[in-house]
């Protein structure tokens, strides 16, 4: 079984730049996430879709960040301006459904704004 | 706002030795969750307790509960060198909305 693919991998960019990442989720799998993490930090939920509905944004920096899940499959999230505190590792990660499952990550997109 | 605090948070080990990393939350859980996290293989899962549960097993590890005390321990018996990482806990509050810890790195040297 196919995990969850994410691209690009690297990417490094100038602030006020923008910047676009996505994310193609395990086949079947209704809920999907984005996850912001800092170096040395956990991941913190930017945004979770159950097919294509938003179930949470509550973290989502609205002003600059914005995600759609077209069709319920495949999503991107883009970030207008960048800005320098987005250096982050940014991971979309699947799950079955919504409830007690696990989660899967992806390898994670490494953003640097310099 | 991170609900789950790890504690070590860096423990430093030799192989054939025990590991432990606890997690302490403040808000009620449907679940919680333990991850391990190496730049070889990224974020994966590695267990899931219910609230209604106390302890479970999968492997080498084994996880329990105390929703009185908001609690979760992580037991990582015989330790591997390839067990070094990061171990985050994650907790959930319904829906499968997750939110992680700062983590726990477990160095295991040969």
């Amino acid at each position: 079984e196919a995990g969850v693919a994410q691209s690009p991998r690297y990417k490094i960019i100038e602030k006020r730049q923008s910047v676009a990442f996505w994310c193609n989720p395990i086949s079947g799998h209704a809920t999907l996430y984005w996850y912001q993490q800092i170096l040395g930090q956990g991941p913190k939920l930017l945004i979770q879709f159950q097919n294509n509905g938003v179930v949470d944004d509550s973290q989502l920096p609205k002003d600059r960040f914005s995600a759609e899940r077209l069709k319920g499959v495949d999503s991107t999230l883009k970030i207008q301006p960048a800005k320098l505190e987005d250096s982050a590792v940014y991971l979309c990660a699947s799950s079955l459904d919504q409830g007690s499952y696990e989660q899967y990550f992806g390898p994670g997109t490494r953003l640097t704004v310099t | 706002s991170q609900q789950g605090e790890e504690d070590p948070q860096a423990l430093s080990i030799q192989e054939g030795e025990n590991a432990t990393m606890n997690c302490s939350y403040k808000t009620s859980i449907n679940n919680l969750q333990w991850y391990r996290q190496n730049s070889g293989r990224g974020l994966v899962h590695l267990i899931l307790i219910r609230s209604n549960e106390r302890e479970k097993h999968s492997g080498r590890l084994r996880v329990t509960l105390d929703t009185s005390k908001k609690s979760s321990s992580l037991l990582i018996t015989a330790s591997r060198a390839a067990d070094t990482a990061s171990y985050f806990c994650a907790t959930d509050k319904g829906y499968s909305t997750l939110t992680f810890g700062k983590g726990t790195m477990l160095l295991v040297s040969p």
